[in-house]
């Protein structure tokens, strides 16, 4: 079974700050990662994916996350907060050949100005 | 490109009342799925359904029905609303995980539904 633990339901971080979101994730096989956005009263947006062919992945908006098998991990940073990143974020979890993604308990990030 | 339509974006029930979330995607996906979320739980998968005519029970299915007659529709039905489904509901579809790829998912703008 898969399953991704998001640690820190909150996150705060000062305007310029860099932005470090964890999640670490269970498979019993090597797993597609996902990092999603959420603004509010939205519904999801997939901020970057990680599929194998690279364990740091780029995404949208500065976002990046590296792939860390020994540490079971696929942690979320950007260098420099800026305001219109204050979203709730969510990293989820696929088995290959398989259909359904399992999303962890989320993590919402302030921005201070 | 419309991607995931969701109706209605809100809606009120007294306990006991049914009704049905609508969903609608144009992107010829295979797999659809319906998620709740709820504070601090994240989205938990309600059911979901691999193509026309199948549906499977997700992690919370409890207290609704889905049915899939056709590869663009998937529509939530709660048949005897009670006040634990208030939530924000998420409508969500991708390709089959068979064809190869991350599929990932599309996602509709979410229903909120207020059960009294």
């Amino acid at each position: 079974a898969q399953s991704v633990t998001q640690l820190g339901s909150h996150v705060s971080v000062s305007e310029g700050a860099l932005v470090l979101l964890r999640c670490n994730y269970s498979s019993s096989v090597p797993p597609y990662l996902f990092w999603y956005v959420q603004y509010p009263n939205q519904g999801l947006q997939l901020l970057l994916k990680y599929t194998s062919a690279a364990t740091l992945v780029k995404g949208i908006n500065g976002f990046e996350a590296e792939f860390k098998k020994s540490e079971t991990s696929f942690h979320l940073t950007k260098p420099s907060a800026h305001m219109r990143d204050a979203a709730e974020y969510f990293c989820a979890v696929r088995a290959p050949g398989a259909n359904n993604l399992f999303f962890g308990t989320g993590t919402r990030l302030t921005v201070i100005p | 490109n419309a991607g995931v339509t969701q109706t209605p974006k809100f809606q009120v029930l007294k306990t006991g009342q049914s009704m049905t979330l609508q969903c609608a995607q144009d992107m010829n996906h295979e797999y659809m799925s319906w998620y709740r979320q709820d504070p601090g739980m994240g989205l938990r998968l309600i059911h979901y359904s691999v193509g026309a005519g199948i549906t499977d029970q997700g992690e919370v299915p409890n207290g609704y029905n889905v049915s899939r007659s056709t590869t663009e529709d998937f529509p939530l039905r709660l048949l005897s609303a009670a006040p634990s489904q208030t939530s924000v509901y998420f409508c969500a579809s991708s390709y089959l995980g068979v064809r190869g790829g991350a599929g990932e998912l599309f996602f509709g703008e979410g229903s909120r539904l207020t059960v009294l």
